[in-house]
């Protein structure tokens, strides 16, 4: 099946600094994906969309220049999470899809569980 | 737009009973997919189910069932002889098939197996 990688799992970090995380499609080219924020017992709230090579949608209220989301290549997007505070501590979640798959089904990272100090 | 309702915060079940999670929702598209997803408490998101709106036929995988009822706008997971493994929270969710949309995602429902 289709296989979506997070990197790193988890991650602390002080408030003001800068935080990277990774999400790869393994074995396929995922034409979509998809950014993830959860806080805790919540639902998964979309922050944004991004298409390889082009500039990523946001949804309402997720500002862009805090959450740097880049997708440089059809397996790779990354989302930095910039001068983090410690309201951003949450659970992020990434997905990937390919545009052909009859119902477009996304499939999920394991996530990256992040502490801002 | 679109919306997800599921009513239930929590469902306790015993080993080996069948459960019946609920979910709702609306929208305006004729085309579209409604979706089961799994999350345990490690966070990974665990497709369980798929139905599409033209789909005449309920959608089953292995021990899981949706019940997908087109005019009440309802899609219920069911799940059959249940294990102490699918305690987890569980979350429905929908996308319109018309253009390229997201998926919209309902507030989850906490199942707990006992023994």
């Amino acid at each position: 099946g289709a296989v979506v990688s997070q990197h790193p799992s988890w991650v602390i970090c002080k408030s003001g600094t800068s935080v990277k995380i990774e999400c790869r499609s393994l074995d396929f080219q995922a034409t979509t994906m998809f950014w993830y924020r959860q806080f805790p017992k919540q639902s998964l709230m979309l922050m944004a969309t991004s298409n390889e090579g082009s500039k990523a949608t946001y949804e309402q209220g997720v500002e862009k220049d805090k959450f740097l989301i880049n997708h440089a290549s059809l397996t790779l997007s990354t989302l930095t999470v910039t001068s983090a505070h410690p309201e951003d501590s949450s659970f992020y979640i990434c997905s990937a899809s390919v545009r052909l798959v009859v119902f477009g089904e996304q499939f999920f990272g394991p996530g990256t569980r992040l502490t801002v100090l | 737009a679109q919306k997800i309702t599921q009513t239930q915060p929590g469902m306790f079940v015993q080993e080996k009973e069948a459960v019946t999670l609920d979910c709702t929702y609306d929208t305006s598209d004729q085309s579209y997919g409604l979706f089961w997803y799994k999350q345990p408490s490690s966070g990974e998101m665990i497709f369980l189910i798929y139905q599409g709106s033209y789909d005449e036929q309920n959608a089953t995988e292995g021990r899981y069932s949706l019940n997908f009822q087109k005019a009440r706008k309802s899609a219920n997971l069911v799940i059959s002889a249940s294990q102490l493994g699918d305690s987890a929270m569980y979350f429905c969710a929908m996308r319109s098939n018309s253009g390229y949309s997201t998926l919209t995602f309902g507030k989850g429902t906490m199942l707990l197996v006992s023994p």
